[in-house]
């Protein structure tokens, strides 16, 4: 596509459930980065892949959230036994390479009841 | 680790210039980013410095002091679309992967 789609775009699930968040970079971007957004505040950085590793995910809370990127294009957030605190939206973004303009998904708004 | 300052609000009337400050604190710095986002939309990027100076892409300009750990966002000819949230956001120097976002500021362009 033209640009970066993150399903679903919104997602309400109950507390102790296990959710999956999906992105879909930009055609060709090696660079994926994940990011979450709460009310008012800055994206907050959570994990980047670099092609099909984990380059970084010093910014994941906790063990209950995880991300994969198995074939170096689309990547999938899965968080587990889900808080109310988990509730924000949840941004996906590429670039090119680690350096350059990343562009962001609209991302996925994650509401734990 | 990092982190940024930035005003929470500014308000500004349509043809006007304002100017968005960022401050950060760092342990390693590589650039420095801005990006708009409207109401239920995405980041949009903007700019990025990475040395010292200005750079200008049409109505907006950013700049960037690393001797004063200080930025800012110029927006010129003001238009209501450009009633956004702007964030800044560092660049690790040690992970060109890792930017830290300020909280944003919510720009409203008044007619």
């Amino acid at each position: 596509g033209a640009g970066v789609s993150q399903t679903p775009s919104n997602k309400v699930t109950e507390k102790g459930k296990y959710v999956e968040l999906r992105c879909d970079p930009i055609s060709g971007h090696t660079a994926l980065y994940w990011y979450r957004q709460s009310l008012g505040q800055g994206p907050e950085f959570l994990i980047y892949f670099q092609g099909t590793g984990a380059a970084d995910d010093s910014g994941l809370p906790n063990d209950r959230f995880f991300a994969v990127r198995p074939e170096g294009s689309v990547s999938t957030l899965k968080i587990q036994r889900t808080e109310r605190g988990d509730s924000a939206v949840y941004l996906c973004a590429s670039s090119g390479r680690v350096n350059t303009e990343a562009f962001f998904g609209q991302g996925t708004r994650l509401t734990v009841v | 680790g990092q982190s940024l300052e930035q005003p929470s609000e500014v308000t500004a009337v349509e043809g006007a210039i304002v100017q968005i400050n960022c401050t950060y604190q760092t342990s390693g710095f590589y650039g420095l980013s801005w990006y708009q986002q409207h109401d239920g939309g995405a980041p949009t990027f903007l700019s990025y410095n990475a040395l010292d100076g200005l750079e200008e892409t049409g109505r907006f300009s950013s700049f960037l002091s690393r001797s004063d750990s200080y930025g800012y966002l110029l927006l010129q000819e003001l238009q209501m679309k450009d009633s956004a949230s702007y964030f800044c956001a560092v660049r690790s120097e040690t992970n060109a992967g890792k930017s830290t976002f300020g909280d944003g500021t919510t720009l409203t362009v008044k007619p």
